[in-house]
């Protein structure tokens, strides 16, 4: 089976930085995903690394290490609206196609 | 807006009652899924269909059951619920399930409530 592990709450400042770690153990690994929840939204999705490195989208970054079996989601001049519920997921191959497995969610709320 | 609709957005319904939720993508995907949500726990997966053949049933009791008669139409059937069945059961599709651009894109869920 697949474990993964986040911070379950986060708080943070207003244009501050905030990083959020997940670590994970699976096999069949293909990629590591971002997912973005508001209270009573649906989940959206934010990025997606299947290789080591860091890939940024606008003021969002997402990290991976294969290696280490770790992620990071980084998330830059904190704004108020950023106040959700984040979810790391691994892609893992699963009998043909790509299952996603989501961690249990970290809570960010940021503060003035 | 992802394009992924769900009905009703709330229901309540009794142990013995019998409802279907309904999800609709309009986003030409090839893969659409069933999940969980309850509170403190992670995203459960339940079902995933591609091209309208379920591939994962991932140890869900029989009184749910999933139908998918067309790539762009899932529901869900319930009957005989339990109260530990109340959760927001959320829907997604995505465009390939065994491909590399596998972004699920999710519907706004259903508030589900069991008396």
């Amino acid at each position: 089976g697949q474990s993964l592990e986040q911070p379950s709450e986060v708080t943070a400042v207003e244009g501050a930085i905030v990083q959020i770690n997940c670590t994970y153990q699976t096999s069949g690994f293909y990629g590591l995903s971002w997912y973005q929840q508001h209270d009573g939204g649906a989940p959206t999705f934010l990025s997606y690394n299947a290789l080591d490195g860091l890939e940024e989208t606008g003021r969002f970054s997402s990290f991976l290490s294969r290696s280490d079996s770790y992620g990071y989601l980084l998330l830059q001049e904190l704004q108020m609206k950023d106040s959700a519920s984040y979810f790391c997921a691994v892609r893992v191959n699963s009998g043909g196609y790509q299952k996603v497995t989501f961690g249990i969610g970290t809570k960010l709320q940021v503060i003035p | 807006e992802t394009g992924v609709t769900q009905t009703p957005r709330h229901l309540v319904m009794g142990m013995t009652n019998k409802k279907s939720l309904k999800c609709e993508q309009h986003l030409g995907h090839n893969a659409m899924y069933w999940y969980k949500q309850s509170a403190k726990k992670p995203l459960e997966l339940m079902f995933v269909y591609s091209l309208e053949e379920r591939v994962e049933n991932n140890s869900v009791p029989s009184r749910f059951s999933p139908e998918c008669p067309n790539s762009s139409h899932l529901f869900l059937h319930l009957h005989t619920l339990q109260p530990e069945d109340s959760a927001l059961y959320l829907c997604a599709s995505s465009l390939n399930p065994g491909g590399a651009d596998n972004e699920q894109f999710f519907g706004p869920g259903t508030r589900l409530t069991v008396l």
